[in-house]
């Protein structure tokens, strides 16, 4: 299985903060990584897919980036609807992976 | 997109057997691909596996044998099926599908979520 580890687990920041989370892959999985956003009981929500493209109706602070093994998601101003958990997830090989999550709370 | 409902008891006692039901409006089962994840209470996301649009399904080797992903196209439904569960199997568990086009794995529509919890 292809494991996918985040960094870092957890983090504080202000309002207007520019935020990085990364996520590696334990090998090489081309741009398909994904990013998701889930607020507490809630499903999971699509953020950006192939590692760089933005899901339609999502904020423009939201990007992505890398390739093969090691990626980003940056938000750039970060805004209140914003604090919430974040995961990465592979969809080049199966059995389908998950990173462990980033959980952004307010400073 | 299309809309996904889950259903099914929330309460199943251990060595029993899970069953789930997602079902689907807005768009065919018999287009596409129809993923099961689940979530441990505060915890992280584990796929589980998927049925197509042919029938063909595909699970997560992590469950060994215990998975069954089926489909009733007669009623636009995908159904879970997951044998001998254990406390570890308490979990919100999930369908969700990408849109048709789209890279298969790339999950865009999503239900709601079902909490099971596997007590006696």
């Amino acid at each position: 299985d292809i494991q996918m580890t985040q960094s870092p687990s957890s983090l504080s920041a202000y309002v207007g903060d520019r935020v990085t989370i990364t996520c590696r892959a334990s090998q090489s999985i081309s741009s398909l990584l994904n990013w998701y956003q889930q607020k507490p009981g809630k499903a999971p929500n699509l953020l950006i897919h192939a590692a760089f493209r933005l899901q339609s109706g999502v904020p423009s602070r939201f990007s992505g980036s890398g390739y093969g093994t090691d990626f980003t998601l940056t938000i750039s101003s970060l805004q209140p609807e914003d604090f919430a958990t974040y995961f990465c997830q592979q969809s080049y090989d199966y059995p389908l992976t998950f990173g462990g999550g980033t959980k952004v709370d307010i400073k | 997109q299309v809309q996904l409902q889950e259903s099914g008891p929330g309460l199943v006692k251990p060595s029993e057997t899970l069953s789930l039901t997602c079902t689907v409006s807005g768009g065919s089962i018999s287009s596409y691909y129809w993923s099961w994840i689940r979530q441990p209470p505060g915890k992280g996301l584990e796929w589980i596996g998927y049925i197509d649009y042919s029938g063909s399904a595909n699970h997560n080797p992590s469950l060994k044998s215990r998975v069954t992903i089926s489909r009733d196209t007669s009623m636009n439904q995908i159904s879970l099926k997951l044998t001998s569960v254990t406390a570890a199997d308490t979990a919100i568990y999930y369908c969700a599908s990408p849109t048709v086009g789209n890279t298969v794995g790339d999950f865009d529509s999503w239900g709601q979520g079902t909490l099971v919890t596997v007590t006696s």
